[in-house]
């Protein structure tokens, strides 16, 4: 079982829609978790951190299930410029804080 | 600010060449990290450096791979000798205290 793992999609969603992101991770001991986002042939860029409470950042707000083992991404009034991919990143061992490990992507299309 | 810089930012190299890519961390940064990026197989961890030490290789794929920092702000991934499954784009990105991490733009190696 791989360590981080999302759905690749494509999600291909309509301008203004809502759109939601899962991904699980394996390690129940892992405590910092983060979106970030891909442009294509770009570098991944922070897009948020993923705090226990939850948290939002305009449309985009990012959930944590630690019974679950699992963080969203809820994405609302979707715009064009959103198409991209979503990628999770899981610290999968506290006690070595450096070791982030990412999830394949998620790819959103956002059509006119 | 400056931000990582990586450097070649393309590559195409014959099979059997040595290949160096080279980073320079975000000044003040104490992590840095090497990772590879496939279709196939996403973001892939190959190795990090905290304080110019490597912690963790465990991702590297075999010995034609190796890595050094010798300074707070150079850091090289070699291959040697290359093969045309190397073929990726490989990012250099830093971090201060192991969490939100900056990557460089990637350098793009072609193995032929």
């Amino acid at each position: 079982r791989k360590e981080v793992e999302q759905d690749p999609g494509p999600f291909n969603v309509p301008e203004g829609a809502t759109v939601a992101f899962n991904c699980t991770y394996s390690n129940s001991a892992s405590q910092s978790f983060f979106w970030y986002r891909q442009d294509c042939r770009k570098e991944p860029k922070l897009l948020m951190s993923v705090y226990s409470s939850g948290n939002e950042d305009g449309r985009f707000t990012a959930q944590l299930n630690r019974a679950s083992q699992y963080i969203s991404l809820l994405i609302r009034d979707s715009k064009l410029s959103d198409s991209a991919t979503y990628l999770c990143v899981v610290n999968s061992n506290p006690s070595n804080t450096g070791k982030l490990i990412f999830g394949q992507g998620t790819t959103l299309q956002v059509k006119p | 600010d400056a931000g990582v810089i990586q450097s070649p930012r393309h590559e195409v190299t014959e099979m059997g060449q040595e290949v160096t890519l080279r980073c320079k961390p975000i000044s003040g940064h104490d992590y840095l990290f090497w990772y590879r990026q496939t279709m196939m197989r996403g973001l892939e961890l190959l190795i990090y450096f905290n304080n110019n030490v490597p912690i963790d290789d465990s991702g590297m794929p075999e010995d034609r791979f190796s890595a050094k920092m010798p300074n707070a702000s150079f850091s090289t991934l070699k291959i040697q000798p290359s093969e045309p499954r190397d073929s990726a784009v490989y990012f250099c990105a830093s971090s201060f205290t192991g969490n939100t991490i900056y990557f460089g733009e990637g350098s793009w190696l072609t193995v032929v």
